[in-house]
């Protein structure tokens, strides 16, 4: 158990539609990544927040989006959904900014789009 | 750009073989290379890592040496068990600075499923 806590586990939803992924880091980690994980693409960094900004971004679609609250955990928005947006989700957590510090990964969430 | 290629697989083995899945990366500046697992049905888990030039990770028996000369870093395992069955993930993280300076950028993971 890696301390890092996604939900739900799994969602399914239609085509057009926006759902809400969530994200709590481990205890005391102040910074929470995004990536997803899909067949054709692999894993993919998303966004980057730490303590509350947001730090670094990567191949994230416009209708995507990501917060990070005062409490330290995460919210992955997805909207105007569509097939190809089937994927896992997968967020983590460091302690803070070096390069050095370790990602610790949540579960993930299964999203699957109809 | 940053980018981490990985042996292609399925790799199957028979229980006690040894292991080898290359890795190999290219980036600016000195990053620091890690490999995660991922067992059936959940997330990823960070394996070993090593953070410069020459330096080797080592966890449950697994091994990685850094080698910048041929921006590799092969993992390694002597004698393969069935419960090492399952996707490994060789990534790196770029240094300070720039836009993207937290990701990790993945290699497409290699399948491992080892027979008893």
């Amino acid at each position: 158990d890696s301390g890092v806590t996604q939900t739900p586990k799994h969602l399914i939803t239609a085509t057009g539609q926006r759902v809400t992924l969530r994200c709590s880091p481990r205890s005391g980690d102040l910074s929470v990544y995004w990536y997803q994980q899909s067949l054709d693409q692999g894993l993919q960094f998303l966004i980057q927040y730490y303590n509350g900004e947001e730090r670094a971004k990567g191949n994230i679609l416009e209708r995507f989006s990501a917060q990070q609250f005062p409490d330290l955990h995460s919210e992955l928005n997805l909207s105007s959904l569509e097939l190809g947006d089937s994927a896992l989700y997968f967020c983590a957590s460091s302690a803070l900014l070096a390069e050095q510090e370790t990602q610790y990964f949540g579960p993930g969430t299964r999203l699957l789009v109809l | 750009g940053n980018s981490v290629t990985q042996m292609e697989g399925p790799v199957t083995l028979s229980e006690e073989a040894f292991l080898t899945i290359n890795c190999t990366y290219t980036a600016t500046g000195y990053p620091s290379l890690f490999w995660y697992v991922q067992y059936p049905g959940e997330g990823l888990q960070l394996l070993l890592k090593a953070t410069k030039a020459d330096d080797k990770g080592s966890n449950k028996g697994f091994e990685a040496t850094y080698r910048k000369e041929t921006t590799s870093f092969h993992l390694e395992k002597g004698s393969v068990q069935v419960s090492d069955s399952a996707v490994y993930f060789c990534a790196l993280r770029g240094n300070a600075g720039g836009t993207s300076y937290g990701k990790l950028t993945f290699g497409q993971g290699t399948i491992l499923t080892v027979h008893p």
